[in-house]
């Protein structure tokens, strides 16, 4: 079965400064992995995924996520954070054979300090 | 539709009603799939559609969890003899197929059970 974990439950940046987002994964295949983004009252948003290929990903609202298989994990990273990038993060995983159902982590609650 | 479509927003009820939640998904996309989040549990997969049949029912917590879907589009969640643990945001989400893996996801149903 696949399963996602988000270490960090919290984290508080300044605006301005770089965010990195934690995700490890277990799954028997190669899994496709997601990044959402849910603001408050609001639904989940996909920031980006990986299916293959290069293992450095590009998505939206500046941010980005390394795919490494021999860590299993699927790390998000923006270089420099904005106020309105204050929300709860989700790391999930998908299979193929599953129906691409998505089993997500946790979640990571983003606070920014002006 | 433009996007996902869910209704109630909000739904209160009293403990041992039944409810009905409603997913219109994006227009064309065969596959559709309900997920609730909790603060206990966090997100959590409960069906998946593809096309009215349901391969995937297993993360319906009970029997008085049930769903359906009619004529490849709208689905119906409902909830028999309410629980004041299925308080908690009912989120539907659909892609073009389970073959793609980018779901888009409606802002919720949020329940509360008194």
């Amino acid at each position: 079965a696949q399963s996602v974990t988000q270490p960090d439950i919290h984290i508080t940046v300044s605006e301005g400064a770089s965010l990195e987002l934690r995700c490890n994964y277990s799954y028997g295949a190669t899994p496709y992995l997601f990044w959402y983004v849910q603001s408050p009252g609001q639904g989940l948003q996909l920031l980006l995924k990986y299916f293959s290929g290069d293992t450095l990903v590009q998505g939206i609202k500046g941010f980005e996520a390394e795919f490494k298989r021999s860590q299993s994990s699927f790390n998000l990273r923006k270089p420099s954070v904005h106020w309105s990038d204050a929300a709860e993060y989700f790391c999930a995983v998908g299979a193929r054979a599953a129906g691409n159902k998505l089993t997500f982590g946790g979640g990571t609650r983003v606070l920014v300090k002006p | 539709g433009a996007g996902v479509s869910q209704s109630p927003s909000n739904k209160v009820t009293e403990k041992g009603k039944d409810v009905e939640l409603r997913c219109d998904p994006i227009s064309g996309h065969t596959a559709l799939y309900w997920y609730r989040q909790s603060l206990g549990q966090g997100l959590e997969f409960l069906i998946y559609f593809q096309g009215n049949s349901a391969p995937d029912k297993s993360g319906l917590p009970s029997d008085r969890f049930s769903a359906e879907r009619t004529g490849g589009s709208v689905s119906t969640l409902t909830i028999q003899r309410t629980q004041q643990e299925d308080s908690a945001v009912y989120l539907c989400a659909s892609s073009q197929t389970v073959d793609n893996t980018e779901a888009f996801f409606g802002q919720g149903t949020r329940l509360t059970v008194v």
